[in-house]
């Protein structure tokens, strides 16, 4: 069965500073795709990035980007000049071709620091 | 706009009490979902729908039902078989072409037992 796993259950970083999320999966799968979402206060669920498994180039979207690590199945999330409109859980997710439905990490809570 | 709305915001249950949860979505999308988040743990899948008037259990369908009389609206109805009700309910939508697929989320809905 595959498994998303968030190590960090909560991340602190300072405003303007660079600060890495930790996501492993498991899977047999080789078509996929991960997802990184962010929950706000507001608990709207928002899309932050995706990559599709068959690139090798890791997404980026604008202060976010990933490390897609395909044989070590990690999918890590690193922003850049955070800002505290960056204060939210973050989940990542799963899902393989052809189906719908994804699997959900367990959440990294991020703090922004003033 | 585009989007998808759900209702109520906060919804109150009596033991013994069905209660509806209200998705609507105008996105065009074919699939939907519903989702059942608890502190401290991941997003768990209740029910999806591909397309009208056909759905699909998820991870934890037990004490809830749903229909998909229109395509744009997935009612979720949680039943008095459901012993642990409260949590956060997330309606999601996307486009529903067989491949993995970015989906959208709704506000959510707060359940509470009184």
């Amino acid at each position: 069965a595959q498994t998303v796993t968030q190590s960090q259950p909560e991340m602190s970083v300072q405003e303007a500073e660079t600060v890495t999320l930790s996501c492993t999966y498991d899977t047999s799968e080789s078509d996929y795709y991960l997802f990184w979402y962010k929950q706000p206060p507001s608990r709207q669920m928002i899309l932050v990035i995706r990559q599709e498994a068959y690139k090798q180039q890791n997404a980026t979207e604008n202060r976010f980007s990933v490390n897609f690590q395909k044989a070590a199945k990690s999918f890590s999330l690193k922003i850049s000049d955070s800002q505290l409109g960056d204060a939210a859980m973050y989940f990542c997710a799963y899902g393989a071709s052809g189906t719908y439905k994804y699997i959900f990490g367990t959440g990294t809570r991020l703090k922004v620091l003033a | 706009d585009g989007g998808i709305t759900q209702s109520p915001k906060y919804l109150f249950r009596k033991e013994g009490q069905n209660v509806t949860l209200s998705c609507e979505q105008n996105l065009n999308h074919d699939a939907m979902y519903w989702y059942r988040q608890d502190p401290g743990q991941g997003l768990r899948l209740i029910y999806y729908s591909q397309i009208v008037n056909d759905f699909q259990k998820g991870d934890i369908a037990e004490g809830y039902s749903v229909s998909r009389e229109k395509k744009e609206s997935f009612p979720l109805t949680v039943t008095s078989a459901q012993k642990n009700p409260t949590a956060f309910y997330l309606c999601a939508s996307s486009m529903g072409t067989l491949q993995v697929e970015t989906q959208y989320f709704g506000p959510g809905t707060r359940l509470l037992v009184l």
